[in-house]
């Protein structure tokens, strides 16, 4: 499977403010996923990043609130922007495994706060 | 609306005996379904899948069983350890993005 790590880990930020999220896989991948897990609640797919093109977002996510790159095949950042405490969450990145088109494989998470 | 629900919050066993994992689904169009372990901190693991074509998976410790006539599927843990302990989510693809349930809490006392 994929090893994948993002950065930072955790961060605590003031409402108002952007934080930017990376997302990097030892493997070069098509697909790459952002999701976020609210506190309580289920892990939500936020948007699907491919390379070379404009990210794919879900019903109720939108561009100018989270917008996101995808330089090259290993790489991908999120941005949150202009936070408010509702956007609290853990965010996490995904891929496909390499030997499945149907398994996706995780990385650790950012476990965000915004006061 | 949730597609995918997990309606037991927790679960408690015994180390030794078996857990059950329990998750419906609403949408007859899911095509795959897949079991995810969390430990906190962490990001979730893939425990085990599978495909709507089958109605039975099995992977040492873990099985997972597929009504679809009942829109539900189940993950059996035999034996249980205390390492399983953890949030266990149960996921269906659709296209390719995975839509959660809300998780099953398993702690497993030794």
């Amino acid at each position: 499977s994929a090893v994948i790590s993002q950065k930072p880990s955790r961060d605590i930020c003031q409402r108002g403010t952007s934080l930017t999220i990376q997302c990097q896989v030892d493997s070069q991948v098509t697909m790459m996923f952002w999701y976020r897990q609210q506190p309580g609640q289920s892990l939500t797919l936020i948007a699907t990043a491919n390379q070379g093109s404009e990210a794919t977002y879900e019903s109720g996510f939108v561009i100018d609130k989270f917008p996101i790159s995808r330089p090259n095949l290993t790489f991908s950042t999120l941005t949150v922007s202009n936070m408010s405490p509702e956007d609290s969450s853990i965010y996490l990145c995904s891929v496909f495994s390499d030997t499945s088109s149907y398994e996706q494989y995780f990385g650790p998470g950012t476990r965000l706060t915004v006061t | 609306d949730q597609q995918v629900k997990q309606n037991s919050p927790s679960l408690s066993v015994q180390e030794g005996r078996i857990s059950i994992l329990n998750c419906d689904y609403t949408n007859s169009m899911f095509d795959y379904f897949l079991w995810y372990k969390k430990y906190p901190a962490e990001g979730p693991t893939f425990l085990i899948s599978i495909s709507s074509i089958k109605d039975k998976n099995e992977d040492g410790r873990f099985t997972v069983f597929l009504n679809k006539s009942a829109k539900h599927l189940s993950l059996h843990i035999v034996p249980s350890q205390p390492g399983d302990s953890a949030v266990y989510f149960c996921a269906a693809l659709a296209g390719t993005a995975l839509i959660f349930g809300k998780g099953t809490t398993l702690s497993v006392s030794s």
